[in-house]
């Protein structure tokens, strides 16, 4: 059964560093989306994504926040220069109509 | 915020019929009843959804009363990998690109 990966599982990154976290969605998918977790919270929307331009973004996607599709496959998330308080777990999702969820990333901000 | 109300616990012991309930009084003509899981700190999980019928899979059922003010998901035979946190989710399935709105979910405790 197709599934969204992400890698890595588990980021580790000292405050003010520019982390990448990638995604690979299901291949005939063309929608796709970031969410968040801070611990013991709800998943919060991010973004969304559709024909290489983004489709909606929350008032946490503020400039540090970046999203691109480098190529036909992968989908990124890019922090510009973390904070302590973007430690949390990120996943993406895609979908033609059903959203199906990575495994997520936890990112680390120390 | 989340259209959807639903307890924020219950238990079920293993074996028996688990029947998670959710409010969605303000759902309008549009929008579908989609339910997630999320085992500790994992991606959601899709379960089912629906529109206005009973929906069953592999997984689960899901009852929508006939003024689709409220559902119910059932897991027939709950086991202890069914202990998770249960998300009752409202989208408009007209825009493909329409984000979900998680709340707080039930979170569900499966009992030997």
């Amino acid at each position: 059964e197709p599934e969204v990966t992400q890698t890595p599982s588990h980021q580790v990154t000292q405050m003010g560093q520019e982390v990448i976290l990638r995604c690979v969605p299901i291949s005939n998918h063309l929608y796709f989306y970031w969410y968040r977790q801070i611990l013991g919270q709800k998943v919060e929307f991010l973004v969304s994504f559709y024909n290489n331009e983004i489709s909606e973004k929350s008032e946490i996607f503020d400039d540090q926040f970046s999203v691109e599709r480098p190529d036909g496959s992968n989908f990124t998330l890019k922090i510009r220069s973390t904070k302590l308080e973007d430690s949390a777990m990120y996943f993406c999702a895609s979908t033609e109509g059903t959203q199906y969820f990575g495994p997520g990333t936890r990112l680390t901000v120390l | 915020d989340a259209k959807t109300t639903q307890p924020p616990s219950m238990d079920c012991a293993e074996g028996r019929a688990a029947n998670l309930p959710c409010n969605h009084s303000t759902i309008s003509g549009n929008e579908y009843v989609y339910w997630y899981r999320q085992i500790h700190s994992q991606g959601p999980q899709y379960i089912i959804h629906g529109l206005k019928n009973n929906e069953t899979n592999e997984m689960a059922s899901l009852i929508i009363t006939e003024d689709r003010k409220s559902s119910t998901l059932i897991l027939p035979h709950a086991t202890l990998r069914d202990t998770a946190v249960y998300y009752c989710i409202v989208r408009d399935q007209s825009y493909n690109t329409d984000k979900l709105i998680f709340g707080t979910g039930t979170r569900l405790q499966v009992f030997p």
